[in-house]
């Protein structure tokens, strides 16, 4: 039960794109499209951005979406909004009723 | 709108114990999974435990199994997470989430802050 791999940060100007990388194994990313994606503000809890790799609940900003390929699965924040600034998170099914999360980026508006 | 509430976090010294609560309301507790899931000081999330809404299927880390029980009482909408054997490398802000809106894990707590030190 490794964690995901994660950069350690990303940064972006506002209105730019980014892109986190969530890269794991066949035995998690690769196996399952069970990848969900959190945001945490510092001092807050996590609040669920992206689901089964790509849904949006209901309330989240149609700004974030998420894909997979293989065994690695990402996130892209279009339109950097100051508020975008925060912590993010990839979580997936990783087998024998587990998860595991991924090591966290950290997204800086420039 | 669901809410999910943590309890019984506090300082216990090393071997110690500590029995963790979470009470949740605003949707139909006992068809749900529950999770647990902590966030050691400046670190990143670390799944640790879920368990059915019948209560009859529990999953753990490897970090924890052995050490960790998930249990349930739905009459109470309460999840409980008992930690034994507690170490220095536990210690850690402990938030407890459920399942829901097709996310295996949805809404979260605020989290109660577990200290292991002597």
């Amino acid at each position: 039960q490794s964690a995901l791999t994660q950069p350690a940060s990303v940064s972006g100007s506002p209105g730019q794109s980014i892109t986190i990388s969530c890269t794991g194994t066949s035995s998690d990313v690769g196996s399952y499209n069970l990848v969900s994606w959190y945001q945490q503000h510092p001092g807050e809890a996590p609040k669920l951005l992206i689901y089964e790799g790509s849904k949006r609940p209901s309330g989240v900003s149609t700004r974030f979406s998420g894909s997979k390929s293989g065994n690695t699965a990402s996130l892209t924040i279009s339109g950097l909004q100051a508020e975008d600034e925060a912590d993010y998170y990839c979580c997936s099914f990783a087998g024998s009723s587990s998860y595991v999360f991924g090591t966290g980026t950290k997204v800086t508006v420039l | 709108e669901v809410q999910v509430v943590e309890t019984g976090g506090g300082l216990v010294q090393p071997g110690g114990s500590l029995r963790l609560s979470c009470e949740a309301s605003g949707f139909t507790f006992s068809t749900f999974w529950m999770h647990w899931v902590r966030q050691a000081p400046g670190k990143g999330l670390v799944w640790l435990s879920r368990i059915s809404g019948g209560g009859s299927t529990t999953s753990y880390a490897d970090s924890v199994r052995g050490r960790f029980t998930i249990s349930r009482d739905n009459a109470k909408n309460t999840v409980y997470l008992q930690m034994n054997s507690l170490g220095v490398e536990d210690t850690a802000l402990y938030y407890c989430a459920t399942e829901g809106r097709g996310a295996p894990i949805d809404s979260w707590g605020q989290g109660t802050l577990v200290t292991v030190s002597s």
